[in-house]
């Protein structure tokens, strides 16, 4: 069984640029979770979704930030113009129906330059 | 709104000693679970263990144990027979499970760094 699967691995982009950021989950897992950790910090928490639902977004800034989770396909995490206080990990987690463990993807780390 | 506390940024222990890190954390809520999380340099997110608020037994994983003292919204991990492969961050996270059925995201302490040292 595959794990979580992130892309890309590193991303660089220009201020201004719009980021993606794309995960898919493991396998029966349907349900969603995107986290942000800057350097020497824990993960924060930015958004829950399940399938064509966002749950909980209360983690994530209210502009330039988006998410969505399609029925068919991964979860993506956009940023739009992005700022240099945009460079992080960021990590997505997925879990079977909420109340058990989440597991992580590897992250993909944003620079912005 | 939770939070979860980790006093100790950096430990460092001899190969083979037994360390243990600590984490508190604050809550009004009484349906959750507690996590410690390790993130080697490869900056991978790995579940160590895992307890249930519900469950007064304390969980143990092989070398890995924690100490749940529900009352002083305290966990602490215990690592036995320490290895080298053991130096990563290692997270303390809180979760709450909601009466929908739901989970809440997990909010994480700041991490402590464990060097297990040859």
């Amino acid at each position: 069984n595959a794990g979580v699967m992130q892309n890309p691995r590193h991303l660089v982009r220009r201020r201004g640029q719009e980021a993606r950021l794309r995960c898919s989950p493991m396998k029966g897992h349907s349900h969603v979770y995107w986290y942000r950790q800057l350097p020497e910090e824990g993960l924060k928490f930015m958004v829950y979704l399940q399938k064509e639902n966002i749950i909980d977004e209360s983690g994530m800034p209210k502009e330039r930030f988006s998410a969505e989770f399609p029925k068919e396909g991964p979860s993506i995490l956009r940023i739009q113009q992005v700022v240099r206080g945009d460079s992080a990990a960021y990590f997505c987690a997925s879990s079977p129906p909420p109340g058990n463990e989440q597991y992580f993807g590897p992250g993909t780390r944003l620079t912005v330059t | 709104a939770q939070t979860v506390t980790q006093s100790q940024p950096e430990m460092s222990v001899q190969e083979a000693e037994t360390v243990t890190l600590s984490c508190t954390y604050d809550t009004s809520e009484s349906n959750y679970y507690l996590f410690w999380y390790k993130q080697p340099p490869s900056r991978q997110m790995i579940l160590v263990i895992r307890q249930e608020a519900y469950k007064q037994q304390n969980a143990t994983e092989n070398r890995f144990s924690v100490n749940f003292q529900k009352a002083a919204k305290s966990f602490s991990l215990k690592i036995s027979d320490s290895q080298l492969g053991d130096t990563a961050m290692y997270f303390c996270a809180f979760m709450k499970l909601n009466s929908g059925g739901g989970a809440d995201g997990l909010t994480f302490g700041k991490g402590t760094h464990l060097i297990i040292q040859p």
